[in-house]
């Protein structure tokens, strides 16, 4: 069965450092989000992307972030100086085009630590 | 502003009775719903959804149910067994948007 991949499962790193998180969604998918969840609180909403731009993106998703997809197959997330606060378990996902419907495939997560 | 909201934090159940999970949204754009189940140290696994066209979605031991008017739903678990035991986000989506917003979730447990 086809799924998102995500790497690394885990990274802690230290505060104002650069990181990036990779993602590879289900191959014949078309939107590609990302979602964190800190520890205890909801999944939270930060960035989806389809036809190689952004098409929404929340208050949290600020000039800290940003989010590419280099090589028609990675999805990547920066953080370009990483806060404490940025600790959270990260989650892609990705879904088909379908009208009216559509269900997101989460990948397994990675969990940044910032120390 | 939190437009999908799950209000009960826990549930506890006896095996093989009935798990009853509630959410309410606020949003009347809504017209997507969805149930997600959720194991610590993974990601949340889609269970089941409904469009708003629907009131009622089934498949095996899990129900969804739409009211529309009162901006609820509910998933329904029937049997349920020790393996349900996780956490459960319902989820809902409006017609223009791509966004998926998320309730806090319920943990669910079920007692053997």
């Amino acid at each position: 069965e086809p799924e998102v991949t995500q790497t690394p499962s885990h990274q802690v790193t230290q505060m104002g450092q650069e990181v990036i998180l990779r993602c590879v969604p289900i191959s014949n998918h078309l939107y590609f989000y990302w979602y964190r969840q800190i520890l205890g609180q909801k999944v939270e909403f930060l960035v989806s992307f389809y036809n190689n731009e952004i098409s929404e993106k929340s208050e949290i998703f600020d000039d800290q972030f940003s989010v590419e997809r280099p090589d028609g197959s990675n999805f990547t997330l920066k953080i370009r100086s990483t806060k404490l606060e940025d600790s959270a378990m990260y989650f892609c996902a990705s879904r088909w085009d379908l009208p009216g419907a559509g269900e997101l495939f989460f990948g397994e997560g990675s969990r940044l630590t910032v120390l | 502003d939190q437009q999908v909201k799950q209000n009960s934090p826990s549930l506890s159940v006896q095996e093989g009775r009935i798990s009853i999970l509630n959410c309410d949204y606020t949003n009347s754009m809504f017209d997507y719903f969805l149930w997600y189940k959720k194991y610590p140290a993974e990601g949340p696994t889609f269970l089941i959804s409904i469009s708003s066209i629907k009131d009622k979605n089934e498949d095996g031991r899990f129900t969804v149910f739409l009211n529309k008017s009162a901006k609820h739903l509910s998933l329904h678990i029937v049997p349920s067994q020790p393996g349900d035991s996780a956490v459960y986000f319902c989820a809902a989506r409006r017609v223009t948007g791509n966004q998926f917003y998320f309730g806090t979730g319920t943990s669910l447990t079920v007692i053997p």
